[in-house]
């Protein structure tokens, strides 16, 4: 009955692999985001995704692509994976516009060889 | 630009110390205020929030309030213990506006024995 899943947990790959990560969320909520992890904690926002729409896009490079198939998951693919890349991916969801805040799923530790 | 700006880690402090990390955010208008707690190897949890000036949020003994005539919003725990040790963030989002959350760079909390 996890509220935020997303596999794998940990994901080792070579460079310029194709890769993908996958979030599910059972809370009933509308937003769902991607936040990066850096070495030093710190977190960036990524993509958010309102009822399946993509409404935030940072600047990320376009081998990055969020996918929504309903709104309650969102998937993410990368393509040609560089050492850059590594770092820890989190999914989030919440409720747009209710103030409550996000819930988290425990990450996905992406290192790339 | 908004931003949310948070003391650099690590702290450390032994047991049943008084801890304060300081947050102050730069936003127009009156945005909603957080802190989330990532324990080692987890996502981030949802600590407290305040979504109006002099609001104070509260749990498990942590407390932040929110002040809007020097825009922060300082944690602070009267008496921490081991298991408190973890990464804080301080985290602002903007109100009914999308709910995107802009953290602060996190700052890593130790307590000793």
């Amino acid at each position: 009955d996890t509220a935020v899943s997303q596999t794998p947990k940990y994901l080792v790959t070579q460079m310029g692999n194709d890769k993908s990560i996958k979030c599910e969320q059972n809370l009933g909520h509308d937003t769902m985001y991607w936040y990066k992890q850096d070495s030093k904690k710190f977190l960036k926002i990524m993509f958010s995704y309102n009822n399946k729409e993509l409404i935030i896009n940072e600047t990320v490079p376009n081998r990055f692509s969020p996918k929504s198939p309903d709104k309650a998951h969102l998937n993410l693919h990368i393509n040609s994976l560089e050492l850059g890349d590594s770092a820890v991916y989190f999914c989030a969801s919440s409720l747009r516009d209710t103030g409550y805040g996000y819930t988290f799923g425990s990450g996905t530790r992406l290192t790339v060889v | 630009g908004d931003s949310v700006t948070q003391m650099e880690g690590p702290v450390t402090l032994s047991e049943e110390a008084f801890l304060t990390i300081n947050c102050t955010y730069t936003a127009t208008g009156y945005p909603s205020l957080f802190w989330y707690v990532q324990y080692p190897g987890e996502g981030l949890q949802l600590l407290l929030k305040a979504t109006k000036a002099d609001d104070k949020g509260s749990n498990k003994g942590f407390e932040a309030t929110y002040r809007k005539e020097t825009t922060s919003f300082h944690l602070e725990k009267g008496s921490v213990q081991v298991s408190d040790s973890a990464v804080y963030f301080c985290a602002w989002a903007r109100n009914n506006a999308g709910n995107m959350l802009t953290f602060g760079g996190g700052t890593r909390l130790m307590v000793k024995p």
